[in-house]
Protein backbone atom coordinates (compact mmCIF):
# COMPACT_ATOMS: atom_id res chain seq x y z
CA UNK A 1 0.00 0.00 0.00
CA UNK A 2 1.11 3.80 -1.07
CA UNK A 3 2.94 5.55 2.50
CA UNK A 4 2.03 8.82 4.21
CA UNK A 5 2.58 11.77 1.37
CA UNK A 6 3.68 14.97 2.16
CA UNK A 7 4.69 17.76 -0.24
CA UNK A 8 7.15 19.88 -0.08
CA UNK A 9 9.68 18.17 0.67
CA UNK A 10 11.82 20.95 1.55
CA UNK A 11 10.65 25.34 1.81
CA UNK A 12 12.66 28.41 2.79
CA UNK A 13 10.90 31.44 3.31
CA UNK A 14 11.39 34.86 5.14
CA UNK A 15 10.26 35.39 8.35
CA UNK A 16 6.51 36.91 8.05
CA UNK A 17 5.83 35.07 4.89
CA UNK A 18 3.20 32.55 4.58
CA UNK A 19 3.81 28.65 3.98
CA UNK A 20 1.39 25.67 3.51
CA UNK A 21 2.06 22.25 3.88
CA UNK A 22 0.03 19.28 2.59
CA UNK A 23 -0.53 15.31 3.96
CA UNK A 24 -2.13 12.56 1.67
CA UNK A 25 -2.20 9.68 4.50
CA UNK A 26 -2.69 6.32 4.07
CA UNK A 27 -5.98 5.24 2.78
CA UNK A 28 -8.46 4.42 5.10
CA UNK A 29 -6.74 5.69 7.80
CA UNK A 30 -9.39 7.80 9.90
CA UNK A 31 -6.75 10.10 12.44
CA UNK A 32 -3.92 12.13 11.28
CA UNK A 33 -1.53 14.03 12.81
CA UNK A 34 0.82 16.79 12.19
CA UNK A 35 3.48 17.22 14.53
CA UNK A 36 6.48 19.60 14.19
CA UNK A 37 10.17 18.54 15.19
CA UNK A 38 12.72 20.69 15.98
CA UNK A 39 16.16 19.61 15.36
CA UNK A 40 17.51 17.46 18.26
CA UNK A 41 14.24 16.81 19.73
CA UNK A 42 11.04 14.51 19.71
CA UNK A 43 8.42 14.76 17.57
CA UNK A 44 5.46 17.53 19.36
CA UNK A 45 1.87 17.46 18.29
CA UNK A 46 0.24 20.53 17.13
CA UNK A 47 -2.60 19.07 15.68
CA UNK A 48 -5.25 15.67 15.45
CA UNK A 49 -7.82 14.59 13.72
CA UNK A 50 -10.23 12.06 13.48
CA UNK A 51 -11.84 12.25 9.87
CA UNK A 52 -12.39 15.43 9.61
CA UNK A 53 -12.86 16.75 13.00
CA UNK A 54 -10.21 18.28 15.37
CA UNK A 55 -9.55 15.88 18.56
CA UNK A 56 -6.86 17.98 19.49
CA UNK A 57 -5.23 21.02 18.99
CA UNK A 58 -4.14 22.04 22.38
CA UNK A 59 -0.80 22.62 21.11
CA UNK A 60 -1.20 24.56 17.77
CA UNK A 61 -0.31 28.59 18.24
CA UNK A 62 -3.63 29.46 16.68
CA UNK A 63 -2.23 33.12 16.55
CA UNK A 64 -0.47 31.91 13.03
CA UNK A 65 -0.88 28.20 12.40
CA UNK A 66 -4.01 26.54 10.60
CA UNK A 67 -5.00 23.52 9.84
CA UNK A 68 -7.95 21.43 7.52
CA UNK A 69 -8.73 18.07 6.70
CA UNK A 70 -11.71 18.40 4.27
CA UNK A 71 -13.76 15.18 3.82
CA UNK A 72 -11.48 13.21 6.29
CA UNK A 73 -8.83 12.56 3.44
CA UNK A 74 -6.26 14.81 2.87
CA UNK A 75 -5.13 17.56 5.24
CA UNK A 76 -3.28 20.90 4.93
CA UNK A 77 -1.19 22.65 7.51
CA UNK A 78 -0.35 26.54 7.21
CA UNK A 79 1.77 29.09 9.09
CA UNK A 80 1.22 32.99 8.47
CA UNK A 81 3.54 34.72 9.54
CA UNK A 82 6.02 33.14 9.89
CA UNK A 83 8.93 33.09 12.55
CA UNK A 84 12.46 32.00 12.87
CA UNK A 85 11.36 29.92 15.85
CA UNK A 86 9.41 27.69 13.39
CA UNK A 87 11.92 26.45 11.22
CA UNK A 88 11.45 22.94 11.47
CA UNK A 89 10.91 19.28 10.12
CA UNK A 90 6.79 19.29 9.94
CA UNK A 91 5.49 15.61 9.88
CA UNK A 92 2.61 13.92 9.14
CA UNK A 93 0.94 10.90 10.50
CA UNK A 94 -1.37 8.67 10.23
CA UNK A 95 -3.06 5.88 12.22
CA UNK A 96 -5.58 3.33 11.25
CA UNK A 97 -7.67 3.32 14.30
CA UNK A 98 -8.80 0.62 17.11
CA UNK A 99 -7.21 -1.76 18.41
CA UNK A 100 -3.91 -0.59 15.61
CA UNK A 101 -0.67 0.77 17.69
CA UNK A 102 1.15 2.27 14.79
CA UNK A 103 1.70 6.08 13.34
CA UNK A 104 2.70 5.64 9.73
CA UNK A 105 5.16 9.13 9.24
CA UNK A 106 5.53 10.19 5.82
CA UNK A 107 8.62 11.83 4.77
CA UNK A 108 8.16 15.59 6.46
CA UNK A 109 9.04 19.03 5.46
CA UNK A 110 11.97 20.41 6.20
CA UNK A 111 11.04 24.21 6.94
CA UNK A 112 13.80 27.02 7.04
CA UNK A 113 12.62 30.28 8.34
CA UNK A 114 15.16 33.28 7.74
CA UNK B 1 0.40 16.55 32.02
CA UNK B 2 2.41 13.95 30.63
CA UNK B 3 5.96 13.58 29.81
CA UNK B 4 8.77 11.42 29.13
CA UNK B 5 12.63 10.95 29.76
CA UNK B 6 14.88 9.14 27.98
CA UNK B 7 18.68 9.44 27.81
CA UNK B 8 20.22 11.65 25.22
CA UNK B 9 22.95 9.46 23.91
CA UNK B 10 24.03 5.80 23.87
CA UNK B 11 27.16 4.64 22.54
CA UNK B 12 27.85 0.66 22.09
CA UNK B 13 30.14 -1.49 19.89
CA UNK B 14 28.86 -3.44 16.85
CA UNK B 15 27.41 -6.95 18.16
CA UNK B 16 26.95 -6.04 21.19
CA UNK B 17 23.77 -5.53 23.09
CA UNK B 18 22.15 -2.19 24.28
CA UNK B 19 19.33 -0.78 26.47
CA UNK B 20 17.49 2.13 26.14
CA UNK B 21 15.33 3.30 29.06
CA UNK B 22 12.23 5.51 29.19
CA UNK B 23 10.44 6.84 31.94
CA UNK B 24 7.24 8.28 31.89
CA UNK B 25 4.53 10.08 33.92
CA UNK B 26 0.80 10.37 33.34
CA UNK B 27 -2.56 10.49 34.80
CA UNK B 28 -3.99 8.07 31.61
CA UNK B 29 -1.89 5.36 30.35
CA UNK B 30 -2.94 2.86 27.19
CA UNK B 31 0.44 2.11 26.03
CA UNK B 32 3.96 2.38 25.20
CA UNK B 33 5.59 2.88 21.68
CA UNK B 34 8.77 2.97 20.04
CA UNK B 35 10.01 4.31 17.01
CA UNK B 36 13.51 4.70 15.08
CA UNK B 37 14.14 7.44 13.31
CA UNK B 38 17.42 7.75 11.38
CA UNK B 39 19.23 11.31 10.17
CA UNK B 40 16.51 12.97 7.59
CA UNK B 41 14.57 10.21 7.39
CA UNK B 42 10.85 9.64 9.07
CA UNK B 43 10.20 8.02 12.35
CA UNK B 44 9.08 4.22 11.89
CA UNK B 45 7.15 2.12 14.27
CA UNK B 46 9.33 -0.34 15.93
CA UNK B 47 6.94 -2.47 18.91
CA UNK B 48 4.20 -1.81 21.19
CA UNK B 49 3.58 -2.86 25.18
CA UNK B 50 -0.55 -2.74 25.88
CA UNK B 51 0.57 -4.86 29.40
CA UNK B 52 3.65 -5.45 31.08
CA UNK B 53 6.17 -7.88 30.17
CA UNK B 54 8.73 -8.73 27.05
CA UNK B 55 7.65 -8.20 23.83
CA UNK B 56 10.21 -9.47 21.35
CA UNK B 57 10.53 -8.67 17.28
CA UNK B 58 13.86 -10.34 15.88
CA UNK B 59 16.75 -8.59 17.38
CA UNK B 60 14.70 -5.78 19.12
CA UNK B 61 12.57 -6.09 22.30
CA UNK B 62 10.53 -3.93 24.25
CA UNK B 63 9.62 -4.60 27.91
CA UNK B 64 7.19 -2.46 29.61
CA UNK B 65 6.14 -1.88 33.49
CA UNK B 66 3.13 -0.39 34.25
CA UNK B 67 3.53 -0.30 38.02
CA UNK B 68 7.25 1.19 37.86
CA UNK B 69 6.14 3.50 34.80
CA UNK B 70 9.02 2.28 32.97
CA UNK B 71 9.66 0.69 29.82
CA UNK B 72 12.95 -0.14 27.84
CA UNK B 73 14.04 -1.12 24.02
CA UNK B 74 16.72 -3.78 23.91
CA UNK B 75 18.75 -3.90 20.73
CA UNK B 76 20.74 -7.24 20.42
CA UNK B 77 23.67 -8.02 17.89
CA UNK B 78 24.03 -4.33 17.16
CA UNK B 79 24.66 -3.37 13.79
CA UNK B 80 26.14 -0.04 12.09
CA UNK B 81 22.31 0.64 10.60
CA UNK B 82 21.24 0.80 13.69
CA UNK B 83 22.73 4.12 14.87
CA UNK B 84 19.74 6.59 14.82
CA UNK B 85 17.49 8.25 17.29
CA UNK B 86 15.08 6.21 18.93
CA UNK B 87 12.38 7.79 20.52
CA UNK B 88 9.46 6.33 22.98
CA UNK B 89 5.59 7.28 22.91
CA UNK B 90 3.06 7.42 25.07
CA UNK B 91 -0.46 6.50 24.22
CA UNK B 92 -2.36 8.31 27.25
CA UNK B 93 -5.98 7.98 26.18
CA UNK B 94 -8.62 5.86 24.16
CA UNK B 95 -8.38 8.11 21.06
CA UNK B 96 -5.14 6.82 19.68
CA UNK B 97 -3.38 10.46 21.91
CA UNK B 98 0.19 9.99 21.76
CA UNK B 99 3.15 11.87 23.51
CA UNK B 100 6.84 11.54 22.27
CA UNK B 101 10.11 11.46 24.44
CA UNK B 102 12.89 13.40 23.92
CA UNK B 103 14.73 11.03 22.26
CA UNK B 104 18.18 9.03 22.69
CA UNK B 105 20.47 8.86 19.98
CA UNK B 106 21.97 5.61 19.96
CA UNK B 107 25.80 5.36 18.03
CA UNK B 108 27.13 2.25 17.06
CA UNK B 109 31.02 2.12 16.63
CA UNK B 110 32.81 -0.57 14.20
Amino acid sequence: EAGVAQSPRYKIIEKRQSVAFWCNPISGHATLYWYQQILGQGPKLLIQFQNNGVVDDSQLPKDRFSAERLKGVDSTLKIQPAKLEDSAVYLCASHLGGLSDTQYFGPGTRLTVL
Amino acid sequence: GQSLEQPSEVTAVEGAIVQINCTYQTSGFYGLSWYQQHDGGAPTFLSYNALDGLEETGRFSSFLSRSDSYGYLLLQELQMKDSASYFCAMRYSRGQNFVFGPGTRLSVLP
